[in-house]
């Protein structure tokens, strides 16, 4: 079974750095592409950033593009986002999530999603 | 940016009775839709990708058809666990979600 479980999320003050934490279970996790996405409190869902298998690609919204970074460590099953200058704007639920494609490349829709972890950026 | 645009924003049904759901794409998206469920306090399920192919465990009163910019998710005959919020999502280019539409008890 496929399980995907954020931590990491806090009140943070504007301006200021989180790293989120994914952990991943169920599947071989250097076989797929990941994805972080969020949703702020009674909103709709908002793709962020993908990372390839390996690690050697990475896209991101341009929300975001400059401010975050997605990374993984393969050797843990984990998944990460380092999020700096971060804005009242970010305030959201952060999910983990899986992408389908095989043969390590991406399809571009997540198809397991954890159950997020909420950043507040208040001061 | 493709903009996703679903409607309507709330759609009220009886249970039994058939529901439709609209998303429209602001260019062509080919067949690379994704429609998601998601009720309260829970992480989105896919239901449909490739516009129209069923996800893994997904009932069959659940079908999505269209392609380019038209499409269009169809639940046959709302059971009581059908009442939730419902997002496509295109993977033509970077994702892009709808806004979503929430199917409400009548």
């Amino acid at each position: 079974e496929v399980q995907l479980v954020e931590s990491g999320g806090v009140v943070v003050q504007p301006g200021g750095s989180l790293r989120l934490s994914c952990a991943a279970s169920g599947f071989t996790f250097d076989d797929y592409a990941m994805h972080w996405v969020r949703q702020a409190p009674g909103k709709g869902l908002e793709w962020v950033s993908l990372i390839s298998w390996d690690g050697g690609s990475t896209y991101y919204a341009d929300s975001v593009k400059g401010r975050f970074t997605i990374s993984r460590d393969n050797s843990k099953n984990s998944l990460y986002l380092q999020m700096n200058s971060l804005r009242a704007e970010d305030t959201a639920l952060y999910y983990c999530a899986k992408d389908p494609s095989t043969l390590r490349g991406y399809s571009g829709y997540p198809d397991y999603w954890g159950q997020g972890t909420l950043v507040t950026v208040s001061s | 940016e493709i903009v996703m645009t679903q409607s309507p924003a709330t759609l009220s049904v009886s249970p039994g009775e058939r529901a439709t759901l609209s998303c429209r794409a602001s260019q062509s998206v080919s067949s690379n839709l994704a429609w998601y469920q998601q009720k309260p306090g829970q992480a989105p399920r896919l239901l449909i990708y490739g516009a129209s192919t069923r996800a893994t465990g997904i009932p069959a009163r659940f079908s999505g058809s269209g392609s380019g910019t038209e499409f269009t998710l169809t639940i046959s005959s709302l059971q009581s666990e059908d009442f939730a919020v419902y997002y496509c999502q295109q993977y033509n280019n970077w994702p892009t979600f709808g806004g979503g539409t929430k199917v409400e008890i009548k």
